[in-house]
Parts: structure tokens; C-alpha cells; sequence
């Protein structure tokens, strides 16, 4: 089936600690994007990628690192520098239209 | 900077209509896109409006005026399974959007 996958579900972070959280998509998606989501608000843009090889900075990319070196896949690093990291963090793929599609999120959690 | 207003919460009673609405003030404006998320869940696609008007999917439409930077969803006929978050979205660019705060809708027996 064809879709978006995001690891782990849920994450548990020490302070101080890098953590990398899966995106991978089967839709051949050029566009593909991160988002944080906290309680009770809205969806704020971390970084979001065109094509491979190549991401642009979204609202909130202070803290946060990633890498588009396949299509299929967007990597997010969540590093020490994000002081406030615990949330919701959703993947989505778009094909240049008007329709997102989105994972299942990794809810992160620092410890 | 870019803002999207739309109401917080929402209470209506099964079988009802009910409009949720959305202004925004944006840098760049493609369309106006709406999502809906139940609590735990991935938001998934409603509509998306580029032009003025009323499109209509279902029990569910959505308008858009951009002259009045004003867009709405209307439900009809809710039922429970309704019961969700709703987003609104502005497409800035060709690839990139910008949601607003979301509409928590209640729907009541």
C-alpha cells in the first residue's frame, strides 16, 4: 500500500540528546515536509524539501536538523540545541498540489 | 508575518449545520486548504479552494472569498464521528503552507 510511515511512534529523549525521527514515503512525492504540533495548537512548519538534495528553513527550524539525500525519505535530527523539544512531530508528502498527505507522527518526549 | 484566525472551540448537536470560519493575512496566497484531525491523529485532507466559491464534497463544503481574505467550512448533517479538530491552511507558495491554530468542533447527542 502506498503511504507515509514515521518511527519510532512514541520517543523518550534524555537532555542533552540527539535523536533522529524516521519519514519515509512509497508516493513518489517530490515535496515532502516536518511539523511540530503542541498541545491544543496548530501545525508550525520546521523544514520542508522540493526535490532531493535540497530543503528550505520553515518557521520554527532553530534546534532541528535534515537531510534529503532519497526521495523517498526526510530525516529529522531533533538535537540538544532545541531547548523545549517534547511534542508531536508530523511528516507530510505533497505532489505539488494542493493535498498534504500525512504519516502517523512520533510523539517526543524529554526526559 | 503571516496570521490565520479561526475560532478555538465549537459546540453543535447531531444532525446540525455548522461553520467554521477562517481570515487570514498572508505574504503569498495560492488557496485556502482544510484538515481535520481527531485527538492522536494525523490530519487528513477535506478540501481546498483556489478560486471564489462554494465547493462542495459530501456533507461538507467549503467557500472562499479572496477579496475578503475569508474562507469557511460548513458541516451538514453531523454525526458524532465528526467530533475532530479542524485546520485551516493557506498554500503561500507552490510548496509550502501555513496552518492555522485549529477548531476544536464538539458535536452532542
Amino acid at each position: 500500500d502506498g503511504g507515509i510511515t514515521q518511527s519510532p511512534k512514541y520517543l523518550f529523549r534524555k537532555e542533552g540528546q540527539n535523536v533522529t525521527l524516521s519519514c519515509e514515503q512509497n508516493l513518489n512525492h517530490d515535496a515532502m515536509y516536518w511539523y511540530r504540533q503542541d498541545p491544543g495548537q496548530g501545525l508550525r512548519l520546521i523544514y520542508y524539501s522540493q526535490i532531493v538534495n535540497d530543503f528550505q528553513k520553515g518557521d520554527i527550524a532553530e534546534g532541528y536538523s535534515v537531510s534529503r539525500e532519497k526521495k523517498e525519505s526526510f530525516p529529522l535530527t531533533v538535537t540538544s540545541a532545541q531547548k523545549n523539544p517534547t511534542a508531536f512531530y508530523l511528516c507530510a508528502s505533497s505532489p505539488g498540489t494542493d493535498t498534504q498527505y500525512f504519516g502517523p507522527g512520533t510523539r517526543l518526549t524529554v526526559l | 508575518g503571516q496570521s490565520l484566525e479561526q475560532p478555538s472551540e465549537v459546540t453543535a448537536v447531531e444532525g446540525a449545520i455548522v461553520q467554521i470560519n477562517c481570515t487570514y493575512q498572508t505574504s503569498g496566497f495560492y488557496g485556502l486548504s482544510w484538515y481535520q484531525q481527531h485527538d492522536g491523529g494525523a490530519p487528513t485532507f477535506l478540501s481546498y479552494n483556489a478560486l471564489d466559491g462554494l465547493e462542495e464534497t459530501g456533507r461538507f463544503s467549503s467557500f472562499l472569498s479572496r477579496s475578503d481574505s475569508y474562507g469557511y467550512l460548513l458541516l451538514q448533517e453531523l454525526q458524532m464521528k465528526d467530533s475532530a479538530s479542524y485546520f485551516c491552511a493557506v498554500r503561500l507558495s507552490f510548496n509550502k503552507f501555513y496552518f492555522g491554530s485549529g477548531t476544536k468542533l464538539n458535536v452532542k447527542p
